[in-house]
């Protein structure tokens, strides 16, 4: 299974709202990624996960908060965003976090804050 | 034809003609290169990578060049097919940075005519 599955798909969400996207992978890689995409421009990176323990965080707004339950398990949670927020975010797995490694990504949450 | 992928240029080809996507990376520390194909409503999909020590990879269909004196990498896809229309993304793994971030390049638009 060389596969990262994301739910959901789409979510639309009000700025009030809280929310969570997920992300699972089963090819036994200890780092998963999040990543957001605004429409055009390359995926950015918001947070590494190595051994499930948080090793990067890019500086991102605490109104996005991320958790690795476990090895295969990676969550984004979202609470009061803004529209701006409005973007594909994208999950991704490799074998380790050394950089050496391809990262397998899923299809990604279109996300529309409203 | 060729394009640079500075900032999401369109690269138009004829159908089974070769392509080039070229990519200027910004660190000369980087170790590990990578390129992606990224399909409208879909995540990035690995197509090739390349580490510092060599100058040359072949997949199936496609090369990787990397020119580490210009810091250049260039991807070419041979007999280019409609399939193939998507934008690429170069990235690049800076050596001892913090581990498991990849750097993407501004992307390169491919559209094959028929």
């Amino acid at each position: 299974d060389t596969e990262v599955t994301q739910t959901p798909k789409h979510l639309v969400m009000g700025m009030t709202n809280k929310k969570s996207l997920k992300c699972e992978q089963h090819m036994g890689h200890r780092a998963m990624y999040w990543y957001k995409q605004k429409a055009k421009k390359p995926p950015e990176l918001m947070f590494v996960y190595s051994y499930e323990k948080l090793s990067i965080n890019e500086s991102v707004p605490s109104r996005f908060s991320p958790e690795c339950p476990n090895s295969s398990l990676l969550n984004l949670h979202l609470h009061a965003l803004q529209p701006e927020d409005s973007a594909l975010y994208l999950c991704a797995s490799s074998h380790e976090r050394t950089g050496t490694y391809e990262q397998y990504f899923g299809p990604g949450t279109r996300l529309t804050v409203t | 034809g060729e394009s640079v992928g500075l900032h999401l240029p369109t690269l138009s080809v004829q159908e089974g003609d070769n392509s080039i996507i070229n990519c200027a990376y910004s660190n000369s520390a980087s170790d590990y290169f990578i390129w992606y194909k990224q399909e409208s409503g879909k995540g990035p999909q690995f197509i090739i990578d390349i580490r510092s020590n060599m100058d040359k990879r072949q997949g199936q269909r496609v090369t990787v060049l990397l020119n580490k004196t210009v810091k250049h990498l260039s991807l070419q896809i041979a007999a280019t097919q409609p399939g193939d229309s998507a934008v690429y993304f170069c990235a690049e793994s800076p050596l001892y940075n913090q581990g498991g971030k990849l750097i993407f390049g501004q992307g390169t638009e491919l559209s094959v005519k028929p």
